[in-house]
């Protein structure tokens, strides 16, 4: 079963704007990851945030972790027509086993 | 460094035939993961290695799948016979240790006639 749900499923916005996408998730976490996959192409670390942690940032990313309601959320500001992808959270269980577990992904549409 | 090296980009082939895929992991990284992804399954884990050990093959499919990892610098994930079902993208990702992040590999799109 998914460990990672993302909402919404699909999100289309006009460029400049803000986009922000939810993860939830069911066991306890080592740690939560995003990444970020353009059509045709494998996937790209954007960021990883530990359970200890409750904000990242890198560049036009922000990144919140939610333990309590086990959710993390990734904004994008600012978006531009290249941030075009699907988006994917993963979780790596707490027992440290090195295994993620990916959601379902996010597809992001930004309109030039 | 080329990143994670994945061969042949695309596959096409027919139900019964066997399967080669192939991964160069990052040079340095100990640990190699063999994806599978779909529109109805979404990413799956097949099967993990530690300094070229498998550590968990709970995610492949049935016994049809098989994967090694003879060196450091060479990992197959092998189909033996392939079935439709098996059509896929199929994902190679290595990492330095255990808390983080994964490089992945373009992929190689598995389409079983």
């Amino acid at each position: 079963s998914q460990q990672g749900e993302e909402d919404p499923q699909a999100l289309s916005i006009q460029e400049g704007e803000n986009a922000t996408m939810n993860c939830s998730y069911k066991t306890s976490i080592n740690n939560l990851q995003w990444y970020r996959q353009n059509s045709g192409r494998g996937l790209v670390h954007l960021i990883l945030i530990r359970s200890n942690e409750r904000e990242k940032h890198s560049g036009r990313l922000r990144v919140t972790l939610d333990t309590s309601k086990k959710s993390s959320s990734l904004l994008i500001t600012a978006s531009r027509a290249a941030d075009t992808a699907s988006y994917f959270c993963a979780t790596d269980r707490s027992s440290n086993t090195g295994k993620l577990i990916f959601g379902q992904g996010t597809t992001l549409q930004v309109k030039p | 460094d080329a990143g994670v090296i994945q061969s042949p980009r695309h596959e096409v082939t027919e139900m019964g035939q066997e399967v080669t895929l192939r991964c160069k992991p990052i040079s340095g990284h100990d640990y190699l993961f063999w994806y599978r992804q779909t529109m109805m399954r979404g990413l799956e884990l097949l099967i993990y290695f530690n300094n070229n050990v498998p550590i968990d093959d709970s995610g492949m499919p049935e016994d049809r799948f098989s994967a090694k990892m003879p060196n450091a610098s060479f990992s197959t994930l092998k189909i033996q016979p392939s079935e439709p079902r098996d059509s896929a993208v199929y994902f190679c990702a290595s990492s330095p240790g255990l808390d983080n992040e994964q490089f992945f590999g373009p992929g190689t799109r598995l389409t079983v006639l």
